[in-house]
């Protein structure tokens, strides 16, 4: 059965720092992974999707990467910022149908 | 273009009460997925539908939980008799081929 674990469970750094967020699960054999993004009483925001044959996805200051024989894959965020201040998500796909199975997130603050 | 709407984005029942969450999804996506996001259990699938295939319906709780999909378009997803363990919030999203999915703001259900 696959799990999925983010470490840690919350974070706090001074605004300009990099955040790096990590995200494990147990059964490599996954379709993709996601990660998200999600505001107090919000809904998910999509931030970057790598397929299981990627090695790594760029958006602006985010870079995630997949090892997926390891089972790991690492959220970078540069140069943070207190806008950054959120709840990141991150989930995988273990079929053809794309239901996500979810780790339970890493809360991110942000100080200015 | 629009993204993922839902609504209510707020309901109150009493328990015992059926309730219908209605979700439509980005015009163009084929797929549609419900989850349910609780503080016990974090975020967890409900019930996928994909184009005029039949619904994986393997993560609904409870046979008091029923979800369909009218058109390849809207989906209206019912609890019926309400139990204060239902109280969550009801994610929707849709993507296209099972790839990157786009979330709604959700519906916070409250039993009391």
């Amino acid at each position: 059965k696959q799990e999925v674990t983010q470490i840690p469970a919350a974070l706090s750094v001074p605004e300009g720092e990099n955040l790096v967020l990590n995200c494990s699960f147990t059964d490599s054999a996954i379709y993709n992974l996601q990660w998200f993004r999600q505001d107090p009483g919000k809904g998910l925001t999509s931030l970057l999707l790598i397929q299981s044959s990627q090695r790594e996805q760029t958006s602006g200051r985010l870079n995630a990467s997949l090892d997926k024989s390891s089972g790991r894959s690492t959220l970078y965020i540069a140069a943070s910022q207190p806008g950054d201040s959120a709840t990141y998500l991150c989930a995988v796909t273990t079929d053809s149908w794309g239901k996500l199975q979810f780790g339970a997130g890493t809360q991110v603050v942000v100080t200015p | 273009g629009a993204g993922v709407s839902q609504s209510p984005s707020n309901k109150v029942t009493e328990k015992g009460k059926d309730v219908e969450l209605r979700c439509d999804p980005i015009s163009g996506h084929t797929a549609l997925y419900w989850y349910r996001q609780s503080l016990g259990q974090g975020l967890e699938f409900l019930i996928y539908f994909q184009g005029n295939s039949a619904p994986d319906k393997s993560g609904l709780p409870s046979d008091r939980f029923s979800a369909e999909r009218t058109g390849g378009s809207v989906s209206t997803l019912t609890i019926q008799r309400t139990q204060q363990e239902d109280s969550a919030v009801y994610l929707c999203a849709s993507s296209s081929f099972g790839y990157e999915q786009y979330f709604g703001p959700g519906t916070r259900l409250t039993v009391t």
